[in-house]
This record gives structure tokens, C-alpha cells and sequence, in this order.
């Protein structure tokens, strides 16, 4: 099945400073690949996501990028603020007749005032 | 963008007792939903996708007779914990989808915590 690795586990920033996190996927047969917000005990907010016929997306500070060959795709969010402090999962999205999603391990962003 | 609720947001019982968890999607109709359980400090974990009007499919692992899933109508689906344990305290958070290849909304999550 599919396996979806993230990286960092952690990563704290300066306020306006830019937030990377990187993800990797197994199954060559995902090809929606949404991001999630996760704000201390709350369900998962979708903050951007990108399919595969797409290289880049932008919403605004964040951007996504996928490199459908090496099975990579990335978060970016530029000049960040104290409000961007949360947890954020990668996924990814089998498209078989449950289209089930995949989350990765996530990522804990705390942004320094 | 659409809303999807649960009650209770959190609950304490007794072990032994079973708990129900309803997942509503308030605002339009989801041929599926999914539940998924949440560790302190971890990810995401899906544990069974269930189709209106049909059977849940639950992910390895997952006793299905220890959680009874219903999704009885379009806009709500339930999952029951039958004789809880302390081990089965953790976040419960619904998601629910209108149709395939669309995007999944999720719930605020509910607190189950076994005394």
C-alpha cells in the first residue's frame, strides 16, 4: 500500500522567515496530494493541494511543488507569522474506488515572534 | 467550504461501556466517509471507509466487531466503540467526501477518553 514520508518531524522559524517541509510517497498510482493544517485539538483543516498533472501550485504564501518522477512534492509557506504554528500533514490519495488518503507522519511548525 | 460536525466534541466513560460518535455533514451529501483515529503526537490514522447504505471496509488491524460503523444516510455516519478500554482513548475524527475524486472535509475530531 502506500507509504508517505515527511520531513522535518520539527521546525521552528523566525517570524517572516520561509517554512519548508518535504514529502515522499510510494505508490505511483496517487495522484491527488492534499496538505493539511492541524491546530491543537481540532480536526485537519486542507490548506492547498495539488494533482499530478500540475508541477506548481500557489495559494497566496503557500505554494506546493511535486516532482511526479522522483515522487516528491513540497510545502512552502513564505513570511510567516506566530498564526502558521501548527501541525501540518502531508497525504496522499489512492484513486481507487474508496479514494482514501494517506497522511504523512507530520510536521510541528512553531514560528518564532 | 463544506462543514462537517461530530458529537460529542469529547466524552468520558467507564470501561466496559460502549460510546457512540456521530459524524454529520451539514451542508451536503457524502457518499463516503472515513474514521480515522489520532495518537498524542501522531498522524492520522485511517481506520475504516464507509459508504452510504453499504458495509464499512475497515483497514488491517481494525476490529470490526469492536467498531461497529453505520452510515445509514447521506449525511451522517456513526461508529460505535463497543466495550471500551483504556488503549482506545484517543482523538476520533471523521472526514466525509461528496462523491470520488473530491476533496475530503473533516470533522472537528472527538476527545474519547476510557476511564
Amino acid at each position: 500500500g502506500e507509504n508517505v514520508e515527511q520531513h522535518p518531524s520539527t521546525l521552528s522559524v523566525q517570524e517572516g522567515d520561509s517554512a519548508v517541509i518535504k514529502c515522499t510517497y510510494s505508490d505511483s498510482a496517487s495522484n491527488y496530494f492534499p496538505w493539511y493544517k492541524q491546530e491543537l485539538g481540532k480536526g485537519p483543516q486542507l490548506i492547498i493541494d495539488i494533482r499530478s498533472n500540475v508541477g506548481e501550485k500557489k495559494d497566496q504564501r503557500i505554494a506546493v511543488t511535486l516532482n511526479k518522477t522522483a515522487k516528491h512534492f513540497s510545502l512552502h509557506i513564505t513570511e510567516t507569522q506566530p498564526e502558521d504554528s501548527a501541525v501540518y500533514f502531508c497525504a496522499a490519495r489512492v484513486e481507487t474506488s474508496y479514494d482514501k488518503v494517506i497522511f504523512g507522519p507530520g510536521t510541528s511548525l512553531s514560528v518564532i515572534p | 467550504g463544506a462543514v462537517v460536525s461530530q458529537h460529542p466534541s469529547w466524552v468520558i466513560c467507564k470501561s466496559g461501556t460502549s460510546v457512540k460518535i456521530e459524524c454529520r455533514s451539514l451542508d451536503f451529501q457524502a457518499t463516503t466517509m472515513f474514521w480515522y483515529r489520532q495518537f498524542p503526537k501522531q498522524s492520522l490514522m485511517l481506520m475504516a471507509t464507509s459508504n452510504e447504505g453499504s458495509k464499512a471496509t475497515y483497514e488491517q488491524g481494525v476490529e470490526k466487531d469492536k467498531f461497529l460503523i453505520n452510515h445509514a444516510s447521506l449525511t451522517l455516519s456513526t461508529l460505535t466503540v463497543t466495550s471500551a478500554h483504556p488503549e482506545d482513548s484517543s482523538f476520533y475524527i471523521c472526514s466525509a467526501q461528496a462523491g470520488g475524486h473530491n476533496e475530503q472535509f473533516f470533522g472537528p475530531g472527538t476527545r474519547l477518553t476510557v476511564l
